[in-house]
């Protein structure tokens, strides 16, 4: 089966402060994406990438950066965290069959 | 823009009993329609898809049908089982969108009692 691994899987930041997520998968799917999972709101896209070297913005992209530095690596990046950016955050591969990650519970204190 | 409505928040069912959850969309042409769900602690992954009209997808003893008429991707099961118990996603992808976007409707919990 398909393996997305996310790091870290937990994380506590300071407002203000640089946060970097980092996703790896083993898969050699060409998609990977960023959600957010917030109650009441689901599964949010932020950024996308169809390749090393791309990214798109998805639905809710203010207050990150994505990059996609190989076909395996893609990490998102929060320059200034703020309090409403606390969530558990995902990371996925693939097509119309995604493939998620184990989450990241950030909290921006 | 595409949209996905479900089941608002919790359904909560005595296990045996059938399970439905709603789930209707918006979407300018012509979509492919996916249940994904998330257990307890867990990532959500791919439960159903359907890619033609009329077609019955079925997984772990769920199925849902695509019904273009009404706009609408229902997930049903004869007989819920405590282990149903999770989030369900319904989630959306255009048919002229990047392959892979997908947009997600706000989830419903089941949670199945003894």
């Amino acid at each position: 089966e398909a393996a997305v691994t996310q790091s870290p899987r937990n994380k506590v930041a300071v407002t203000g402060g640089k946060v970097t997520l980092s996703c790896n998968q083993t898969n050699n799917h060409n998609n990977m994406y960023w959600y957010r999972q917030d109650t009441g709101h689901g599964l949010r896209l932020i950024h996308y990438s169809y390749g090393a070297g791309s990214t798109e913005k998805g639905d809710i992209p203010d207050g990150y950066k994505a990059s996609r530095p190989s076909q395996e690596n893609f990490s998102l990046i929060l320059e200034l965290a703020t309090p409403s950016q606390t969530s558990v955050y995902f990371c996925a591969s693939g097509d119309y069959e995604q493939y998620f990650g184990p989450g990241t519970r950030l909290t921006v204190l | 823009g595409d949209s996905v409505t479900q089941t608002e928040g919790l359904v909560t069912l005595t296990e045996g009993l059938p399970v439905m959850l709603n789930c209707t969309y918006q979407s300018t042409y012509s979509p492919f329609l996916f249940w994904y769900v998330q257990h307890l602690n867990e990532a959500p992954k791919l439960l159903l898809k359907s890619f033609t009209d009329n077609k019955r997808p079925e997984h772990q003893g769920f199925h849902a049908t695509l019904h273009k008429s009404s706009s609408s991707f229902h997930l049903q099961k004869s007989s819920a089982q405590l282990s149903d118990s999770a989030l369900y996603y319904c989630a959306l992808s255009e048919a002229t969108q990047v392959v892979g976007q997908l947009t997600f409707g706000r989830g419903t919990r089941l949670q199945v009692y003894a």
